[in-house]
């Protein structure tokens, strides 16, 4: 079974440049999350999706972060314009169902963005 | 008061210690208790889960959650260098789908 895809793993843009990060879950799994780590800080829930809809989008930042996941499957997690507190590397998690435990999530090894 | 509390460390061990993480939390409606362990410029991937208080075994790894506290304990027996990773505590609620919330993980060195 493939894993969670993330990329690209890293990207190092301007401050004002745009950026789009995508996630490739795991094949029928529903629910999608994004979750970025700013250097020194824990892992902070961005937004969660079931299959296309944003069933939860309380941990993002502000109106420059927007997020899809076209037809339930891939999602895009697009910040314009960047600017240099969005640092930090950008973890993409999918789950068959709510329940944390048992399998958990299943994390993508992240994208590494730094805003110059 | 952050809702999770982890020292980050790092925690330095020599082969064969037996490793001791912890993690305490103010949120009283956390019911979900898990570990993920993250290798350097990995995902996190889910390493013991606990519902509610007790403790859970697994192999060299065992989970105590002690609710009436609100700390919850991974220890690892017989630690080896491949241990040597982040250990990130997360606990979640029934409300709120489940959205875990993270400590900010202890660094693990163990040293042959």
């Amino acid at each position: 079974e493939a894993g969670v895809t993330q990329f690209p793993s890293h990207s190092v843009i301007e401050k004002g440049q745009t950026v789009t990060l995508r996630c490739d879950p795991i094949s029928g799994h529903d629910n999608l999350y994004w979750y970025r780590r700013v250097m020194g800080k824990e892992i902070k829930f961005l937004l969660h999706f079931v299959k296309e809809s944003k069933q939860d989008e309380s941990g993002m930042p502000n109106n420059r972060f927007l997020a899809e996941r076209t037809g339930g499957t891939y999602s895009t997690l697009k910040v314009q314009p960047a600017e240099l507190e969005d640092s930090g590397v950008y973890f993409c998690a999918s789950s068959q169902d709510l329940s944390p435990g048992h399998y958990g999530y299943t994390f993508g090894s992240g994208t590494r963005l730094t805003v110059v | 008061q952050k809702e999770v509390e982890q020292d980050p460390g790092p925690l330095s061990v020599p082969e064969g210690a037996i490793v001791s993480l912890n993690c305490t939390y103010s949120n009283s409606a956390f019911q979900y208790f898990m570990w993920y362990r993250q290798y350097s410029r990995k995902g996190p991937e889910l390493l013991m889960y606990t519902y509610s208080s007790g403790n859970k075994e697994d192999g060299r790894f065992t989970a105590q959650v002690d609710k009436s506290s609100k700390y919850i304990s991974l220890f690892i027996r017989d630690s080896q260098p491949s241990d040597s990773a982040t250990y990130l505590c997360a606990m979640s609620s029934s409300g709120g789908s489940y959205i875990p919330t993270f400590g900010r993980g202890t660094s693990l060195i163990v040293h042959p």
